[in-house]
């Protein structure tokens, strides 16, 4: 069965410095997403893409944050200088593109630790 | 803006009994309705939808919900609960068919033997 993959599975990091996280949607998604869970909070929004462009983003998705489609793969979120806060579960997901809605797939996670 | 409360941080449901975890949702327009399941250390596993049509709907491992219109419900079922059922429960909501899921907190399902 087709998974949505994100690598790496932990990622630490010091205050300042960038990340990239990465993910591989299901093959035939068009729709790729960005979550993010603090710990012991619930699932925030952060980012959604299409056609390669933002659909839509929330007001946590500031400047500091880039999304990009590098390849036919590859769907990466990027974290220009991290802060504490930034310290969360990042899921990625996709969905495909069907007549009435194709549900969103969700990866594994990756835990960024930022010190 | 649309919005999702699940009340109840934990249910604790003894093995065989049936369970509910509840969810109530806010959103202009017509709901899209989701729930999924979170393991330890394991992403998010879709369980169930409602998009149109019968209010009982059936998803995986024998869960179902039932859609409320007119209480904005959408609470999560089983009829014989499972000890490896015990993980946490998200319910969410969307306003299209592409549109970004609005989670609640979560709801925590401990089965006991």
């Amino acid at each position: 069965e087709p998974e949505v993959t994100q690598t790496p599975s932990h990622q630490v990091t010091q205050m300042g410095q960038e990340v990239i996280l990465r993910c591989v949607p299901i093959s035939n998604h068009l729709y790729f997403y960005w979550y993010r869970q603090i710990l012991g909070q619930k699932v925030e929004f952060l980012v959604s893409f299409y056609n390669n462009e933002i659909s839509e983003k929330s007001e946590i998705f500031d400047d500091q944050f880039s999304v990009e489609r590098p390849d036919g793969s590859n769907f990466t979120l990027k974290i220009r200088s991290t802060k504490l806060e930034d310290s969360a579960m990042y899921f990625c997901a996709s969905a495909g593109a069907g007549s009435l809605y194709n549900e969103q797939f969700f990866g594994p996670g990756t835990r960024l630790t930022v010190l | 803006a649309q919005s999702v409360a699940q009340p109840e941080d934990q249910v604790n449901v003894a093995e065989g009994n049936p369970l509910t975890v509840k969810c109530t949702y806010s959103v202009s327009g017509n709901p899209y309705l989701f729930w999924y399941v979170q393991y330890p250390n394991r992403g998010l596993q879709f369980l169930l939808k409602y998009i149109t049509g019968d209010n009982l709907v059936k998803g995986s491992y024998g869960f179902e919900a039932e859609f409320n219109k007119s209480q904005t419900s959408f609470h999560l079922k089983k009829p014989s609960a499972l000890v490896s059922d015990s993980a946490l429960y998200f319910c969410a909501v969307s306003r299209h068919n592409t549109d970004k899921l609005i989670f609640g907190t979560g709801t925590r399902l401990q089965v006991f033997p």
